[in-house]
């Protein structure tokens, strides 16, 4: 089944403390990202990647980093996260082609206590 | 910078009847695309439609439909024969073209479906 996995699905740490969310996609996708959804905000994109070893800012990257060491792997990292991170995460793939659809991840709940 | 704006934080249907959802955004491209995503209570983003905006003829799937006016910059998402099911959060998203390929959301719609 073509899905995009994301790992935990529910976290809850404490300020400070590094954590990364995994993120995988099975369809070969060139293009990953990850997006933050906050009440009343919608979904705003964090960090993307092209395709391997290549990624870049999105709209809100402050206090995240990301890898692209293989084409199906795209971990979020928060090296000291706080409590203005607590948001629940997406990450989405999709082939480069313009206009693709992006298929998304079932979602991260991170709360940062 | 591309913003998309959903006016209506809320919208009811009765089961079986027709509902519209309003969607506009500004861009100062020529060339994108415009989609429509479901978040039901399970929290995954599903999408429902996708329009190309080099495309005059308005995108169909099953009972969902658009109206896209490109002059206007509006893209409303007609749903027919509204089921239960379709009780969820919808969002409108513009899809940046070149770039970082983001997509740019609307701050969403909760409809509801009376049985």
């Amino acid at each position: 089944e073509a899905q995009v996995t994301q790992n935990p699905r529910y976290l809850i740490t404490v300020t400070g403390k590094k954590l990364t969310v995994t993120c995988s996609q099975n369809m070969n996708h060139e293009y990953m990202s990850w997006y933050r959804q906050d009440p009343g905000l919608g979904l705003r994109q964090i960090y993307y990647s092209m395709n391997v070893e290549v990624t870049d800012k999105g709209d809100v990257p402050e206090g995240y980093k990301v890898s692209r060491k293989e084409k199906r792997n795209f971990p979020l990292i928060l090296e000291s996260p706080s409590p203005n991170q607590t948001s629940l995460y997406f990450c989405a793939s999709k082939v480069l082609a313009g206009g693709r659809e992006q298929y998304f991840g079932p979602g991260t709940r991170l709360t940062v206590t | 910078a591309q913003t998309v704006t959903q006016s209506q934080p809320e919208m009811s249907v009765q089961e079986a009847e027709t509902v519209t959802l309003s969607c506009t955004y500004d861009t100062s491209e020529s060339d994108y695309y415009l989609f429509w995503y479901k978040q039901p209570p399970s929290r995954q983003m599903i999408l429902v439609i996708r329009q190309e905006a080099y495309k005059q003829q308005n995108a169909t799937e099953n009972r969902f439909s658009v109206n896209f006016q490109k002059a206007a910059k509006s893209f409303s998402l007609k749903i027919s024969d509204s089921q239960l099911g379709d009780a969820a959060m919808y969002f409108c998203a513009y899809n940046h073209q070149g770039g970082s390929e983001k997509l740019v959301f609307g701050k969403g719609t909760k409809l509801t479906v009376n049985p």
